[in-house]
């Protein structure tokens, strides 16, 4: 398997217009994650879906923020309109399932989509 | 309302050296914790998970315990090698569910 796949990875754009962050998890895992990093914030965890239905979305920061997962193999993480603040690498990770199975758990990330918003 | 801290912020050594990072999190209600590595300007990769029911998992030079009754993790990483140099972050989920709060990290200088 490639891992998961973000594109883009680099995106640069003015303030105002629409983002779309891309992301293809790894084929059979059931979890997937969106999250934010910044220099002064860190890591932060933004929405996670299971089996394609969001899960919790607590970490969305304003309602200029949606995801959608529309089938196991895609989603897309959306920002309208952007502004200067939203400026950080955003990251998709996957995982499978529960329990104590081997492997079961364990995030595997994109290599990141940097987003600079002048 | 998880929350994870790690000490040091940075920490720098020199090569051959063995060293323990530390990470404390705040509600234990976790079936697992991990340990990831970040290169600048790169992804986070895996190093480890420590399931609630193991108090220690080893890869090669690392090994990370999980002390759930205290709240803390520790990675310890032996004979360090100046390509250890990178952030480490560890991570622990809220209320055994799946959405892993990530440290701050420590940022690692292994010198030759």
């Amino acid at each position: 398997d490639a891992g998961v796949i973000q594109s883009p990875r680099h995106e640069v754009t003015e303030m105002g217009q629409e983002v779309t962050l891309r992301c293809k998890p790894i084929s059979g895992h059931d979890y997937l994650f969106w999250y934010r990093q910044t220099m002064m914030r860190g890591l932060e965890l933004l929405i996670y879906f299971n089996n394609n239905v969001p899960i919790d979305d607590s970490g969305m920061p304003e309602d200029r923020f949606s995801a959608k997962m529309p089938n196991a193999s895609f989603s897309t993480l959306k920002i309208q309109p952007s502004e200067p603040r939203d400026s950080a690498v955003y990251f998709c990770a996957s995982s499978f399932g529960q329990g104590a199975a081997s492997g079961a758990n364990v995030l595997t990330f994109g290599a990141g989509s940097r987003l600079t918003v002048l | 309302k998880q929350e994870v801290t790690q000490i040091p912020a940075a920490l720098s050594v020199p090569e051959g050296e063995n060293l323990v990072l530390n990470c404390s999190f705040t509600d234990s209600a976790i079936y697992n914790l991990q340990w990831f590595r970040q290169d600048p300007g790169k992804g986070l990769t895996s190093l480890l998970l420590i399931q609630s029911s193991q108090r220690e998992q080893t890869s090669g030079r690392l090994n990370a315990s999980l002390d759930k009754s205290s709240g803390r993790s520790t990675l310890y990483i032996a004979a360090s090698q100046p390509g250890d140099s990178a952030t480490y972050l560890c991570a622990a989920p809220h209320n055994y569910g799946q959405n892993f709060v990530f440290g701050p990290g420590t940022r690692l200088s292994v010198l030759p």
